[in-house]
This record gives structure tokens, C-alpha cells and sequence, in this order.
């Protein structure tokens, strides 16, 4: 059984590029969440994709997107950069769309923004 | 939305003592509660969760108990040790029977003195 993998694990980026992050599912699991934890803070829930359909979304703003793939990998995609949005990006993938259990996260992707 | 606070921030004791963490939640539609034990550099890992149908749950030297009517719920750690040294975060569901959607509370920090 394969974890939570997340791809870049650091990367830096300029005020208003675009950044896309990647997240490989835990096996099994057909649900991935996205959480941003800016330094010193609790992870922050930005959405949530369950077979491929968005379920859920949190308080940010539409220049944050996603997508989920047939294989349940997901992407976080983010226009227009500000200096705010330097963060850990958190991916965590469970079981269900509503089932109340364990988040399995990954290691994350730290996002410098300049 | 659901607003989760956490106290205190951080934490000192002396290995061999007991250590008690309180979080408060403000919307009574929340009804899943987790705990996530984050080390230095790691993943965010669950260490126990509770219903909102049960008021304490006991695993080892963790328990976690919950006061609906107040809207709290404390993290109690007993005969504490060097490795639970870490940032503990408590969290609620963002809405009823959305378990894997989490709002965060914003961490406390744990160290266990030898």
C-alpha cells in the first residue's frame, strides 16, 4: 500500500505566476482534500474533490482550483500569486464523501512566493 | 462558517506529567472532532477522534472528551514522554457528517522536558 505522495516538495514562484501542485491518492482511496497551513498555523481547507467532482469548498477565492483524474490523483492549480499565498500545501486523500475518518496526508509542497 | 479555537499555544511539562489541551468550536451542526499530531518537518497524523453521540474516548494515555452544550472538547495526555513532543492540532467538521472536511484549530505546541 502506497501513501500520500505530493509533488513539488519546494518550489518558489513570483508574485502573480500560476502554480500547479500534484497529489497521488493513498490506495483505495477515491477522495483528496486540499489544506494550506501558512507558517506557525492549522491547515486551512480549500476544497475537496470525490470522483472527480468538487464536494466541498472552503473561503478562498476562485483563483484557486483543482481537478481529480480517473485514477483519483489530484491537482491544485493557483493563479495570479500573492506574497499571502506563500504556504505548506497540505493534500490529504480518505474514504468516501462523507464518512467521518482518518485524513491521510503527505509530506506537502512549500510554496515560496516573492 | 465553523471557527475553531485552541488553547494555549504552547506547552512545557516535565516528562512524567499530564498535559491538557482545549479547543472550542462555534457551530453546533459540527459533529466530528479529531485529533492530528504534526512533528517537526512531518505529516499531520491522526492520534484519535470522537462523535459527537460520545462524550470521552480513551486510547492508552490519550483521551479526548467532548462537551456538546458548551461546544468544547480537551485533548488529555497522561504519563507524557519526549516523543510526544509536536504540535497537536484539534479540528471539527465543517458541517453535519462532513468528517473529512476540517476546520483546524490554530496548533498547540507540545514540549516534553526529560
Amino acid at each position: 500500500e502506497t501513501g500520500v505522495t505530493q509533488s513539488p516538495t519546494h518550489l518558489i514562484k513570483t508574485r502573480g505566476q500560476q502554480v500547479t501542485l500534484r497529489c497521488s491518492s493513498q490506495s483505495g482511496h477515491n477522495t483528496v482534500s486540499w489544506y494550506q497551513q501558512a507558517l506557525g498555523q492549522g491547515p486551512q481547507f480549500i476544497f475537496q474533490y470525490y470522483r472527480e467532482e468538487e464536494n466541498g469548498r472552503g473561503n478562498f477565492p476562485p483563483r484557486f482550483s483543482g481537478l481529480q483524474f480517473p485514477n483519483y490523483s489530484s491537482e491544485l492549480n493557483v493563479n495570479a500569486l500573492e506574497l499571502d499565498d506563500s504556504a505548506l500545501y497540505l493534500c490529504a486523500s480518505s474514504w468516501g464523501r462523507t464518512e467521518h475518518g482518518e485524513l491521510f496526508f503527505g509530506e506537502g509542497s512549500r510554496l515560496t512566493v516573492l | 462558517g465553523e471557527n475553531v479555537e485552541q488553547h494555549p499555544s504552547t506547552l512545557s511539562v516535565q516528562e512524567g506529567d499530564s498535559a491538557v489541551i482545549k479547543c472550542t468550536y462555534s457551530d453546533s451542526a459540527s459533529n466530528y472532532f479529531p485529533w492530528y499530531k504534526q512533528e517537526l518537518g512531518k505529516r499531520p497524523q491522526l492520534i484519535i477522534d470522537i462523535r459527537s453521540n460520545v462524550g470521552e474516548k480513551k486510547d492508552q494515555r490519550i483521551a479526548v472528551t467532548l462537551n456538546k452544550t458548551a461546544k468544547h472538547f480537551s485533548l488529555h495526555i497522561t504519563e507524557t514522554q519526549p516523543e510526544d513532543s509536536a504540535v497537536y492540532f484539534c479540528a471539527a467538521s465543517i458541517r453535519r457528517n462532513a468528517g473529512n472536511m476540517l476546520t483546524f484549530g490554530g496548533g498547540t505546541r507540545l514540549m516534553v522536558k526529560p
